[in-house]
């Protein structure tokens, strides 16, 4: 079964530079989520997107920028990296109607 | 602002011993959800709680929703080297499908 992509898997940035960060949900999902995971802390939610439309926010810095586009995938915009922005990057989807999300493997970033 | 709180943080079983992990909100829940985190992988969606006093089965796992939709529980019976991993509720609140994550219960499992 399809699953969700996301590219890259690693990223090294310095600070101050930008990152994209690419996310292909499962075909059909209509929902996007991001998540910004620290190490040995939960994931924390930054934003969604339900048909190509942001849909909710959560703490995501101004830095942060994300869209869906035409076709689902999303990317996630970071300017002006921060240390503290090393993190794991998730994007999730989920189906139409449900609320059960399916994660893609991740982005590691790491800013030095 | 809204928060889920899961203890214990950390687990450490002999196998065959079994385990429980405790979600705890105050306010009331839309649902909640279980995922498992393996080391290194990604969260991996186990199961949706909805209905008050709702019980569920998953061959070796058990997950109940309270019956004021505020606390949730996981237990595994018998627990298998294959259970290693971190265990998170996640709780949605209202319709938009954000997951609000517990601190998450990391288990391990000696043979």
């Amino acid at each position: 079964a399809a699953g969700v992509i996301q590219s890259p898997r690693h990223l090294i940035k310095e600070k101050r530079e930008t990152a994209t960060l690419k996310c292909y949900p499962i075909p059909r999902h209509d929902t996007v989520y991001w998540y910004q995971q620290g190490p040995g802390q939960d994931p924390q939610f930054l934003i969604s997107f339900y048909e190509k439309m942001q849909s909710d926010k959560g703490s995501i810095p101004d830095r942060f920028s994300a869209q869906q586009f035409s076709d689902y995938h999303s990317e996630l915009n970071m300017s002006s990296l921060e240390l503290g922005d090393s993190a794991l990057y998730f994007c999730a989807s989920s189906p139409r109607g449900l609320f059960e999300q399916y994660f893609g493997p991740g982005t590691r970033l790491t800013v030095t | 602002g809204q928060q889920v709180m899961q203890i214990p943080q950390y687990q450490h079983v002999q196998e065959g011993e079994d385990f429980t992990t405790y979600c705890n909100s105050s306010t009331t829940l839309s649902n909640i959800q279980w995922y498992k985190q393996r080391p290194g992988g990604h969260p991996v969606f186990l199961i949706q709680l909805v209905k008050s006093g709702e019980v569920k089965k998953q061959k070796r796992l058990t997950f109940q929703f309270g019956e004021a939709k505020k606390n949730s529980s996981l237990h595994i019976t018998a627990t298998q080297t294959t259970d290693v991993g971190t265990y998170f509720c996640a709780a949605i609140y209202n319709q938009g499908g954000k997951l609000i994550f517990g601190q998450g219960t990391e288990l391990s499992v000696k043979p």
